[in-house]
């Protein structure tokens, strides 16, 4: 069974500086794709980022980035310059090429500071 | 972008009585719905996934008696909440993945918070 695990269920970051959040997953398979999710107070899930497996190159969206270490099953996220409006959760997911579940992992919450 | 919708955005209900809500993909075709449960400062938890025109496949552990699942079309899906009780309380979040789609990207619906007294 595939697994999703973020260990940090906190995170604090001040305005304008980095901070990055770990995700690591458990699969057999080469095939998948991993997200990045944010869903702030509204609760609406809103994508960040995506990454397919077989792409080696990060993906990048603005101040946006994941670090994809496929094979030590390694999917963080790094926000830079961090905005007021970046506080929220976030849930790293997994899901596997053909097959429709998506797996999400505990979430870490992020607070913004001024 | 897709946009999916929910309706109703909160409910509350007596215990004993059916609830429904439903999900809707707005701009695009949705071969396949799911239904999350999320309880309070807790991840999502998957309760079924729905394809238009068959029978829903539930997760273990969710009563499909329970928990209704009709996709009578390619937008739209719906979820009731049979004979309610006070735990099944909780916020639901449906989303669709588009007939297109190439990474299997789901589109989250804002949610449903249902509170059963």
């Amino acid at each position: 069974a595939q697994t999703v695990t973020q260990s940090q269920p906190e995170m604090s970051v001040q305005e304008a500086e980095t901070v990055t959040l770990s995700c690591t997953y458990d699969t057999s398979e080469s095939d998948y794709y991993l997200f990045w999710y944010k869903q702030p107070p509204s609760r609406q899930m809103i994508l960040v980022i995506r990454q397919e497996a077989y792409k080696q190159q990060n993906a990048t969206e603005n101040r946006f980035s994941v670090n994809f270490q496929k094979a030590a099953k390694s999917f963080s996220l790094k926000i830079s310059d961090s905005q007021l409006g970046d506080a929220a959760m976030y849930f790293c997911a997994y899901t596997r090429n053909g097959n429709n579940d998506m797996r999400f992992g505990a979430g870490t919450r992020l607070t913004v500071k001024p | 972008g897709a946009v999916v919708s929910q309706h109703p955005s909160w409910v509350i209900c007596k215990s004993g009585t059916s609830v429904k809500i439903e999900c809707r993909s707005l701009d695009f075709q949705a071969t396949t719905m799911f239904w999350y449960r999320q309880f309070p400062k807790q991840s999502l938890m998957l309760m079924a996934t729905s394809n238009e025109g068959s029978k829903a496949t539930y997760e273990q552990g969710v009563e499909k008696d329970k928990f209704l699942i009709n996709h009578a079309s390619l937008t739209l899906s719906t979820l009731t909440v049979t004979s309610a009780h006070p735990e099944d309380s909780s916020f639901y979040i449906c989303s669709a993945r588009a007939l297109a789609s190439w990474d299997n990207e789901q589109f989250f619906g804002p949610g449903t918070r249902l509170t059963v007294l």
